[in-house]
């Protein structure tokens, strides 16, 4: 069970739309529509921001959107804030019951 | 409102056991769909899953820790217990519990607590 592969960081300018990717394999991300996104800032727990490839949880901005194609899972940030600044990981489930995150990536706003 | 909250020792030796509990509230453990989930972070590294438990005792433990992990709950008390054997200082880091949906994802977050294996 090896974890997903995150760009280690992306960065834009505020307004600007961003994309991190998640690639996973054929046995997690591509076989199941169970990835979701996590929004984690320095010191506080992970919040979740996506569920179920492109569902938004009550409450969660409309700038956050999800996509998946086969193996690779992506969230988009669009129109950049500066409280985007932040850790995210995505995770998939992996099948018997089991799940895997990604390795992160840290987004930095210029 | 839901709230999970995580305890247990801040401090362990190589080699012993660690013991985590996790007292939830505004929902029940009995609640079908529902269970807790424990993931662990190393200090400025990646989150990884170890393990969940549903309401109908479904249990699921991470491939690479299964054999070091039990979790088990108390449905009456709203505790979780995960308990991680033979701790070595590279288990060292913060452990949150959270709430996890069938077929979907963990949805409500702990707060995290922090734990230093070292002799």
């Amino acid at each position: 069970q090896s974890a997903l592969t995150q760009p280690a960081s992306v960065s834009g300018f505020p307004g600007q739309s961003i994309t991190i990717s998640c690639a996973g394999t054929s046995s997690d991300v591509g076989s199941y529509n169970l990835v979701s996104w996590y929004q984690q800032h320095p010191g506080k727990a992970p919040k979740l921001i996506i569920y179920e490839v492109s569902k938004r949880p009550s409450g969660v901005s409309n700038r956050f959107s999800g996509s998946q194609s086969g193996n690779t899972a992506s969230l988009t940030i669009s129109g950049l804030q500066a409280e985007d600044e932040a850790d995210y990981y995505c995770c998939s489930y992996a099948g018997s019951g089991t799940y895997v995150f990604g390795t992160g990536t840290k987004v930095t706003v210029l | 409102q839901v709230t999970l909250k995580e305890s247990g020792p801040v401090l362990v030796k190589p080699t012993e056991t660690l013991t985590l509990t996790c007292t939830v509230s505004g929902f029940s453990l009995s609640n079908a769909g529902m269970g807790v989930s424990w993931i662990r972070q190393p200090p400025g590294k990646a989150l990884e899953w170890l393990a969940h438990i549903f309401s109908d005792d479904e249990k699921s433990y991470s491939t690479s820790l299964k054999r070091r992990l039990t979790i088990s709950k108390d449905t009456s008390k709203s505790q979780v217990v995960l308990t991680m054997t033979n701790m070595d200082p590279v288990d060292t880091g913060t452990y949150y519990c959270a709430r996890i949906l069938v077929n979907s994802a963990l949805d409500f977050w702990g707060q995290g607590t922090l734990v230093t294996v070292s002799p």
